[in-house]
This record gives C-alpha cells, structure tokens and sequence, in this order.
C-alpha cells in the first residue's frame, strides 16, 4: 500500500540554523500540505501546495518557511532560522481523490 | 472561524466495554469530516470520511456518523489495540486545510 514518507525521523539544530525537512508523497496524488503539532497540542496546518505553488497557508507560516517541490518525487520544508518555538513534529501529508489525506510517519524537530 | 472540540479529553474503558466519542464543529460550508487514530509519536491515520449529516462509515469495531453540528465516532465491545488518540478534523468548501480538534485519548484496559 502506497504511503508517505519522511525523513529525518528526528532532527537537533541550533537556534538560528536552518534546516530542511523532506517528504515523499504518494506517486500519483497532486495536492500536497505540511503541518506540525507541538507537543500536547493540535495538529496545525501549515500551509497547502499544489501545481508547484502554494495554494493556502496559514499565519504560522511566515517568511521564515517556505516549501519547493524540487523534483518529480520530494516536497520540502525549510525553515531559515529555527527558534525555540519551532520544536514540534511536523507532519507531511498528501491528498487523496475524496479530499481524505494521507500523513507520513513525522519529523521530530527539536531546536536547542 | 471554523472550530473542532471533542470530548471527552481522555476515555478509559474496559475491553469490551463499548462507547462513544464526540467531535463537534463549527464551520462556515463542510466539505468533509474526517476521522483518524494517532498512536504516541507517529503521523494521524485516516480512519473515514463523512460528506453529509445522516451520513455513517463503519470499519471493525469503528462507526462514525455525522449530524449538521457534530460528528461521533462509536467504538463497539474495543480491544486494548484500540487505545490511540482519535482526531477528527474538518475541511470547508473551497478550502485546502484541515482543521483539526484535540482529540480523545481512549485507553482500552484488558
């Protein structure tokens, strides 16, 4: 059964660093999204992307984030300059043909 | 502003022991409701999709049903492999994110 993958499973940095988390969603679906989930809390949405362009995001993605489809198999989110705040799990998912979306396993982000 | 509350926070049954889970939203148009299960420190599973009140979806011991202002997902006689956190989450019309509730954490004791 197709399904999401990311990678790294677990990433460490610094405060101020960038980083790069990767997404490979499933092979025949077009409409992609990010999203993350802070310990404890809800998952969040992020921002939505498709036709190699986002389509929505949400206040929480601000010009520290952004999102590339470099090829025709990964979809990234990097994030310029990590801050505390941004210790979470992020979560990659892809969209099926009845709105439904598929979550890979998570990056867990932890920003010392 | 589209809003999901769920209840109860946390749910701990006895195996075998049915019940329900209640997901209400607010939203201006729904295109969906969505169910999924979250194990501790991995990605929501999708579990089901509901369109339009009066709607229902049933899978093993799972049957979710859908009103004009809530959502319940009843779980019939569990097992302990069914302690997870349930999510559910709704998508307006015209609209590409989900908005997610807090989820129910069902522990189901043997």
């Amino acid at each position: 059964e197709p399904e999401v993958t990311q990678t790294p499973s677990h990433q460490v940095t610094q405060m101020g660093q960038e980083v790069i988390l990767r997404c490979v969603p499933i092979s025949n679906h077009l409409y992609f999204y990010w999203y993350r989930q802070i310990l404890g809390q809800k998952v969040e949405f992020l921002v939505s992307f498709y036709n190699n362009e986002i389509s929505e995001k949400s206040e929480i993605f601000d010009d520290q984030f952004s999102v590339e489809r470099p090829d025709g198999s990964n979809f990234t989110l990097k994030i310029r300059s990590t801050k505390l705040e941004d210790s979470a799990m992020y979560f990659c998912a892809s969209r099926g043909q009845a709105y439904e979306q598929y979550f890979g396993p998570g990056t867990r982000l932890t920003v010392t | 502003e589209d809003q999901v509350t769920q209840s109860p926070e946390a749910l701990r049954l006895q195996e075998g022991e049915s019940s329900s889970l209640n997901c209400s939203y607010t939203v201006s148009g729904l295109r969906g409701l969505f169910w999924y299960r979250q194990d501790p420190g991995k990605g929501p599973e999708f579990l089901f999709t509901l369109y339009s009140a009066g709607e229902e979806k049933e899978k093993e011991r799972l049957k979710a049903t859908l009103t004009k202002k809530e959502s319940f997902l009843h779980i019939t006689a569990p097992k302990p492999e069914d302690s997870a956190t349930y999510l559910c989450a709704v998508q307006r019309n015209y609209g590409q994110n989900f908005v997610f509730g807090p989820g129910t954490r069902l522990s189901v004791l043997p």
